[in-house]
């Protein structure tokens, strides 16, 4: 099984700052890699899928890049409504796992 | 546009068999491409992917969890069911059933049904 290891924890920032996350695979993957957002009391949404192609309606602050065994997801200038827990998403032969999680909160 | 939700019991004895079920609404359950699955999120945050179905019937599960789970389709009501057996207090957790498309990423989520495992 690939396991997805996030970093860092936890990342304090202030609104208007920029925020990198960071996703890391056991193994290398494929392109097969998304990201979501999880607001407290929420179900997750997804924000990228397939590296670096934003879902419906999510804003272009948000972005995905990487390959390998390394990606990354930039959230640009952040909005009060940023502030939530981001897990990426891996899927292999089949079966889907996911990070722990990267909790953004207000610095 | 397609929404899901989650129903069933909150609360489940210890060895017995959690049962819910996830109603599809704004779309149909046999469109092509869309596969559909269960996630489940433990208190603390981890999120547990536990199997999909396709609305064929054909299903696949999370390796560590297939013994116990069956995950079934009646299209009929638009509807997908999750059984898991011989439940314990680490199955505790909030229950999501999900949209997968194109067996890539789950792109619609139900809002989430929490379970308890205790006597």
């Amino acid at each position: 099984e690939i396991v997805l290891t996030q970093s860092p924890a936890t990342l304090s920032l202030s609104p208007g700052e920029r925020a990198t996350l960071s996703c890391r695979a056991s193994q290398r993957i494929s392109k097969y890699l998304a990201w979501y957002q999880q607001r407290p009391g929420q179900a997750p949404r997804l924000l990228i899928y397939e590296v670096s192609n934003r879902a419906t309606g999510v804003p272009a602050r948000f972005s995905g890049s990487g390959s390998g065994t390394d990606f990354t997801l930039t959230i640009s200038s952040l909005e009060p409504e940023d502030f939530a827990v981001y897990y990426c998403q891996q899927r292999t032969d089949w079966s889907f796992t996911f990070g722990p999680g990267t909790k953004v909160d207000i610095k | 546009q397609v929404q899901m939700q989650e129903s069933g019991p909150g609360l489940v004895r210890p060895s017995q068999t959690l049962s819910l079920s996830c109603t599809v609404s704004g779309g149909s359950i046999t469109s092509t491409g869309h596969y559909w699955s269960w996630i489940r999120q433990y208190p603390g945050k981890g999120l547990e992917w536990i199997g999909y179905i396709y609305h064929n019937g054909g299903t696949y599960y999370n390796p560590s969890l297939k013994n116990r789970v069956t995950i079934s389709v009646d299209t009929s009501k638009n509807q997908f069911s999750l059984k898991l057996s011989s439940v314990t207090a680490a199955d505790t957790a909030v229950y999501y059933c999900a949209r997968c498309h194109e067996l890539l990423h789950f792109d619609i989520w139900g809002q989430g049904s929490l379970v308890t495992v205790s006597s």
